[in-house]
């Protein structure tokens, strides 16, 4: 079977540094991605790990350590407009995307 | 101008309707899905399409119907529809082996 772990919400204040993290049981699957989902809106992409280590896009970073089954998303700076849902995805062997239930993360501040 | 659309936008129907809810894309990508979203679970992946003549049942197909109309369009039908098919239903779609997702604004059902 495929899952995918996430907290289903985080609070922090502006200006901090939040990580939300992602444990999956899956084997076979290409790399680990997160999307960004404001209320009422889209799931947006955010970030792809392929391979282990650490991917950085401005403000935010994403891990992945497929030996420990564990990816991370990790937002900096924190912003009002940081406050959303994220979502960590799979892509599986069978081509298919599975997502994690989603994190809801408010920033106050 | 939206790469990805979905009509109706919103949508309420009475048990036992039957309803279609659509999808077209202007990107050019041959991969389309539709996905249902239910506070707390997420998104859950209802049938994808690799191409026209490619159709695929996802994690939760019963219910749900598909037709791959032409590479930009992809069509989720509802036969009979039943209360919990409430839900938000996003079309996404994605080139190739890319990993990048790109989704519709979604269309919001609800089934009386």
């Amino acid at each position: 079977g495929q899952s995918l772990e996430q907290p289903s919400e985080v609070t922090a204040v502006e200006g901090a540094i939040v990580q939300i993290n992602c444990t999956y049981q899956t084997s076979g699957f290409y790399g680990l991605s997160w999307y960004q989902q404001h209320d009422g809106g889209a799931p947006t992409f955010l970030s792809y790990n392929g391979l282990d280590g650490l991917e950085e896009t401005g403000r935010f970073s994403s891990f992945l350590s497929r030996s420990d089954s564990y990816g991370y998303l990790l937002l900096q700076e924190l912003q009002m407009k940081d406050s959303a849902s994220y979502f960590c995805a799979v892509r599986h062997y069978g081509q298919n995307f599975v997502f994690g239930p989603g994190t809801r993360l408010s920033v106050l501040p | 101008d939206a790469d990805v659309t979905q009509t109706p936008r919103n949508r309420i129907t009475k048990t036992g309707k039957r309803i279609m809810l659509e999808c077209s894309q202007t990107k050019g990508h041959d991969r389309m899905y539709w996905y249902r979203q239910d506070p707390g679970l997420g998104l859950r992946l209802i049938y994808y399409s690799f191409d026209v003549k490619d159709i695929n049942k996802g994690e939760i197909s019963d219910g749900y119907s598909v037709s791959r109309q032409a590479q930009a369009k992809f069509s989720l039908s509802l036969e009979s529809a039943i209360p919990n098919q409430t839900a938000l239903y996003f079309c996404a779609t994605s080139a190739g082996t890319e990993e990048t997702q790109y989704f519709g604004p979604g269309t919001r059902l609800l089934v009386l």
